[in-house]
């Protein structure tokens, strides 16, 4: 079975910029969490998405928001990209929306100059 | 809600010793208890899970935790550190039931001394 894929692997973009990051969960997961990772805060919980709903959100500005589509891939937007948003982009599926393991994607690397 | 707390940003052990890394909880109901490991430029890899089965969890790669409510306490050991378990490592939370979202602790570096 074919792992979580996460594209692109690494972005260089501009302040003030918006960018798109994809997530494609293993097949038959429906639930599809994001979380940022930077040096200073760790990892943090940004939102998941189960059956193309929100189910659970973090503590980000609303530059920061994401959809579901129905085979279950998962998009991520940030608009308005600040110096700050550089981090690792990180994206986790499970079968179900509660108790079972997350696993990850490799991660998409951001870079915003 | 749920937290978890990891002791120690960095750990530091010699290859053959002891690694032992600390995980503490806190939930208002039993909950489901993870280790993950992450190498560099990599996703976190899951080494092992508790969720209420046996307190002892036997994971991958050498690695074993156990679950103790009274101490509310998850800590990861293994017997004899190797080079390659030199990574980041993270503990998490999870309550059960629903939509229930998964917490991460701050992440413990393993360094590991030739």
């Amino acid at each position: 079975k074919a792992g979580v894929t996460q594209t692109p692997r690494y972005l260089i973009k501009t302040r003030g910029q918006q960018v798109t990051l994809s997530c494609s969960p293993i097949s038959g997961h429906r639930s599809v969490s994001w979380y940022q990772q930077t040096p200073g805060q760790g990892l943090q919980f940004l939102f998941e998405y189960f059956s193309e709903t929100q189910r659970n959100k973090g503590n980000f500005p609303g530059r920061f928001s994401g959809r579901q589509f129905s085979n279950s891939r998962s998009e991520m937007n940030v608009s308005t990209l600040e110096l700050g948003d550089s981090a690792l982009y990180l994206c986790a599926s499970r079968p179900l929306a509660g108790g079972a393991e997350q696993f990850f994607g490799p991660g998409t690397r951001l870079t915003v100059l | 809600a749920q937290s978890v707390t990891q002791l120690g940003s960095h750990v530091s052990v010699s290859e053959g010793a002891l690694v032992l890394l600390r995980c503490n909880y806190s939930s208002s109901v039993p909950p489901y208890l993870f280790w993950y490991v992450q190498y560099p430029n990599q996703g976190l890899q899951l080494l092992l899970k508790y969720t209420s089965a046996a307190t002892l969890v036997k994971g991958i790669n050498g690695f074993e935790a156990e679950f103790k409510k009274s101490e509310t306490s998850f800590h990861l050991t293994k017997p004899s550190a190797h080079m390659s378990d030199a990574a980041e490592y993270f503990c998490a939370v999870s309550l059960t039931g629903g939509y229930q979202k998964v917490t991460f602790g701050t992440g413990t570096k393993l360094q590991v001394i030739p």
